[in-house]
């Protein structure tokens, strides 16, 4: 079964500056991947997405994920960020073949002036 | 956006009372989800659908039933509610055809049972 991790739970970091939001999985195969995005209150919001090909993905927002399939992962990442950025993000991973998804916890972003 | 709407976004109730939320989608949608947000737990899926009358259990569907008697509807009921259950609750729906399992979500329900 497929597992994600997002090991940090909470980020801090000024706004204009760089990002990058781990994520790693478990899964036997290339899977899929996807990074969400929760605004306080809201639902989920679907930034980009990995299916297969080009390992560096575009999204929504300024946002991008590279897949790395040697250190099984999917890093978020940004140039710089906007205050209106500040949020709950989720790395969220599926199976070939399967319409489930597994999240990771969460990394909770907060933006400082 | 994705059409789905989540009814009533807000519940206040007691233990032991039963409990039923609503997901309605717009879109046609094969696959529908229920999913509980708690902190540090993020998202876990509760039930899932895959058709009319077509559910499975997910990883904490103890406490938890589901019905989808339209493509439309997908309805999650506590039976008798617990404090336990307080939490807050997503639909989901995707499709099929390529799309993979890409997901779309509903505003939540916030749910509190005292």
């Amino acid at each position: 079964a497929q597992s994600v991790t997002q090991p940090d739970i909470h980020i801090t970091v000024s706004e204009g500056a760089s990002l990058e939001l781990r994520c790693n999985y478990s899964y036997g195969a290339t899977p899929y991947l996807f990074w969400y995005v929760q605004s306080p209150g809201q639902g989920l919001q679907l930034l980009l997405k990995y299916f297969s090909g080009d390992t560096l993905v575009q999204g929504i927002k300024g946002f991008e994920a590279e897949f790395k399939r040697s250190q099984s992962s999917f890093n978020l990442r940004k140039p710089s960020v906007h205050w209106s950025d500040a949020a709950e993000y989720f790395c969220a991973v599926g199976a070939r073949g399967a319409q489930k998804l597994v999240f990771g916890q969460g990394t909770r972003l907060t933006i400082n002036p | 956006d994705a059409g789905i709407t989540q009814s009533p976004r807000h519940k206040v109730t007691e233990t032991g009372t039963p409990v039923t939320l609503r997901c309605h989608q717009t879109e046609n949608h094969r696959y529908m989800y229920w999913y509980r947000q708690d902190p540090g737990h993020g998202l876990r899926l509760i039930h899932y659908s895959y058709g009319v009358k077509d559910t499975d259990k997910g990883e904490v569907s103890d406490g938890y039933s589901v019905s989808r008697s339209k493509t439309e509807d997908f309805l999650l009921t506590l039976e008798s509610a617990t404090s336990s259950q307080t939490s807050v609750y997503f639909c989901a729906i995707s499709g099929t055809g390529g799309m993979g399992p890409e997901q779309f979500f509903g505003p939540g329900t916030r749910l509190t049972v005292l």
